[in-house]
């Protein structure tokens, strides 16, 4: 049974760029959550989706902007890059909006 | 809002000597709490949780108690290996429609041999 799986493991872009993380949840999972985290912080959530809609989203600006697919699998964009992105992005996924998350591995993004 | 606070790290320890890493936390309600794992170049791992008053989650060795009265959920474990070098994090779950974490800052833990 596969886990989380998340792609591309790195990334590098440059200011202004605009990239797009993908995540696939876990077998039997509907929800998908994402978080960012920074260099020596905790995880910070972005938002969730579930049946394809953005039901909650923590305190980042609109050029944060995500999807999900029929399939369950997300995206997750990042507009206008600056160099604060430059974080570890953390998808978890979960059955409904209310049960434990499971956590891929992560996509390293680096905005030189 | 809801918070979590971590000892800072980090925590050196010698191998076989026993661990505690701090965590407080101020909610609204009683929320669960988790910690969490993380080893270099992974993601997270859930390591243990709680849901409720007095509960104690372990796994691995590791231990913690949910204490209400204190805000507490301090992680213990009797005897270190080099193997449980890592960061790990204290989370609680937010109590409202979705099951969003709110994170520690983490706590480096080096296990020396």
């Amino acid at each position: 049974d596969a886990g989380v799986t998340q792609s591309p493991t790195h990334l590098i872009k440059t200011r202004g760029q605009q990239v797009t993380l993908r995540c696939s949840p876990k077998s039997g999972h509907d929800t998908v959550s994402w978080y960012q985290q920074a260099l020596g912080q905790g995880p910070q959530f972005i938002f969730q989706y579930y049946e394809e809609e953005e039901r909650q989203r923590g305190n980042f600006p609109d050029r944060f902007s995500g999807h999900q697919f029929p399939n369950y699998s997300s995206e997750l964009n990042v507009n206008a890059l600056l160099l604060g992105d430059s974080a570890l992005y953390l998808c978890a996924s979960s059955r409904n909006t209310y049960n434990e998350q499971f956590f891929g591995p992560g996509t390293r993004l680096t905005v030189l | 809002g809801d918070s979590v606070t971590q000892m800072e790290g980090p925590v050196t320890l010698s191998e076989e000597a026993f661990l505690t890493i701090n965590c407080t936390y101020t909610a609204t309600g009683y929320p669960s709490l988790f910690w969490y794992v993380q080893y270099p170049g992974e993601g997270l791992q859930l390591l243990l949780k709680a849901t409720k008053a007095d509960d104690k989650g372990s796994n691995k060795g590791f231990e913690a108690t949910y204490r209400k009265e204190t805000t507490s959920f301090h992680l213990e474990k009797g005897s270190v290996q080099v193997s449980d070098s890592a960061v790990y994090f204290c989370a609680l779950l937010d109590g409202g429609a979705t099951n969003k974490l709110i994170f520690g800052t983490g706590t480096l833990l080096a296990v020396q041999p």
